[in-house]
């Protein structure tokens, strides 16, 4: 258990959708990132925040955001979701913003039909 | 094309077998790391190499950061089921802020 968690596990939803992804950081980590992995494309970076502000932005689709609340938790927005967008969604976390570890969470599943 | 090859992308060995696995840039990197996924997990970190040349073990796990500190290794002696998993290598180029890069993996499966 690396102490990162998501919700939810699993989510099904339509094309056009919107749907939000929720992750809680280890206890005392303040960056946040999020990843989507997929069979052909390998654990792709989105988006990292460090305490609530936005730190580093990788190939994250202008249909997703996110933002990390003063809790430190972090959401994920996916809107107009397409049949592509089917993927895991793995949050990590880190103490430092600038970091040689990560530790992951268990990902979210979403499968768009 | 992938900023961190890794080789091979499928390996299936019988139990006790030896094996070695490869990441290869042609960047350099500050730090490399290695994590092991399993199905419908997140990936678990095993080890960190920053220096150049630098060798860590893991128990059966041999890990080497190439001189260059372009490339990386990760040797399993004496393979078992337990190691079967996605191995996946990671690194942080030199030079400012720059975030991680994930290798796409080494999918290996350990026979009993």
């Amino acid at each position: 258990d690396s102490g990162v968690t998501q919700t939810p596990k699993h989510l099904i939803t339509a094309t056009g959708q919107r749907v939000t992804l929720r992750c809680s950081p280890r206890s005392g980590d303040l960056s946040v990132y999020w990843y989507q992995q997929s069979l052909d494309q390998g654990l792709q970076f989105l988006i990292q925040y460090y305490n609530g502000e936005e730190r580093a932005k990788g190939n994250i689709l202008e249909r997703f955001s996110a933002q990390q609340f003063p809790d430190l938790h972090s959401e994920l927005n996916l809107s107009s979701l397409e049949l592509g967008d089917s993927a895991l969604y793995f949050c990590a976390s880190s103490v430092a913003p600038v970091t040689h570890e990560q530790y992951f969470g268990p990902g979210t599943r979403l499968t768009v039909t | 094309t992938q900023l961190l090859e890794q080789s091979p992308q499928f390996l299936s060995i019988q139990e006790g077998e030896n094996l070695t696995v490869y990441c290869n840039s042609s960047s350099v990197f500050s730090s490399l790391q290695w994590y092991r996924q399993e199905p419908g997990e997140g990936p678990v970190l095993l080890v960190t190499v920053v220096t150049g040349g630098e060798v860590k073990k893991l128990k059966r796990l041999t890990f080497q950061f190439g001189d260059a500190r372009k490339d990386s290794s990760l040797h399993i002696t004496a393979a078992q089921p337990g190691d079967t998993g996605l191995y996946l290598c990671a690194g942080r180029r030199s030079g400012g802020y720059q975030k991680v890069t994930f290798g796409i993996g080494t999918k290996l499966q350990v026979i009993p």
